[in-house]
């Protein structure tokens, strides 16, 4: 079954980084795109970006160009996201999510599986 | 990007009556290549991650009771829960794949009345 399991909580200073692992299995890693979307306290979902694991391509959201790198390792089929110069709006649970599309062409589809979320607080 | 705007922002709903939330886009979801609807539609629950619902734009996920049900095309699509049951209580998120660029709705909460 497909299964995606993400690193523990993070607490971090204001203006440092945070790197978030998703480990995948289940499935063929280098098939599917994998998602970032995050989540403030009480607030809504915001998707952060989208990276192909066959190629390492990435996609982000302009409100975090410049902040976002996500990549892959492919002997471990995990994804990662790191984000930096962080600040307390950056304190959020974030998740990734497997898109549904089997065939590495951008759009891609829906989101299927998510994994548990990843709760990082940024304070000083 | 493409805005996608839900209504209401949250709803109050009686046992075993029906709830419709709105989900607009700002532009077409439709793509004419394969006449489908990138929309899909996502519960959450307090303290879980997100769960496919519906995709393109009225496709259940297996597993997911037939009283869940979407509808619309273009810009303009609904979900409806038939018959509200005590752990349909959640919020709920529209989200468009029509733009590699996703989105999501501000998300309603839905409520037992």
């Amino acid at each position: 079954q497909v299964q995606l399991v993400q690193s523990g909580a993070e607490v971090k200073k204001p203006g440092a980084s945070v790197k978030v692992s998703c480990k995948a299995s289940g499935y063929t890693f280098t098939s599917y795109y994998m998602h970032w979307v995050r989540q403030a306290p009480g607030q809504g979902l915001e998707w952060m970006g989208i990276i192909n694991p066959s190629g390492g391509s990435t996609t982000y959201a302009q409100k975090f160009q410049g902040r976002v790198t996500m990549t892959r390792d492919t002997s471990t089929s995990t994804v990662y996201m790191e984000l930096s110069s962080l600040r307390s709006e950056d304190t959020a649970v974030y998740y990734c999510a497997r898109d549904s599309s089997p065939w590495l062409q951008l759009p891609g589809y829906y989101l299927d599986y998510w994994g548990q979320g990843t709760l990082v607080t940024a304070s000083s | 990007d493409i805005v996608m705007t839900q209504s209401p922002d949250s709803l109050a709903v009686s046992l075993g009556e029906r709830a419709t939330i709105n989900c607009k886009s700002s532009q077409n979801v439709l793509y004419t290549s394969d006449n489908k609807n990138y929309l899909a539609w996502y519960q959450q629950k307090p303290g879980q991650p997100p769960k496919l619902l519906l995709y393109w734009a009225s496709t259940r996920e297996p597993g997911v009771p037939d009283r869940f049900s979407g509808s619309g095309s273009g810009t303009d699509f609904t979900l409806t829960i038939s018959s509200l049951q005590a752990e349909d209580v959640a919020v709920y998120y529209c989200q468009q794949y029509y733009s590699t660029l996703r989105t999501f709705g501000q998300g309603t909460k839905l409520e037992i009345k």
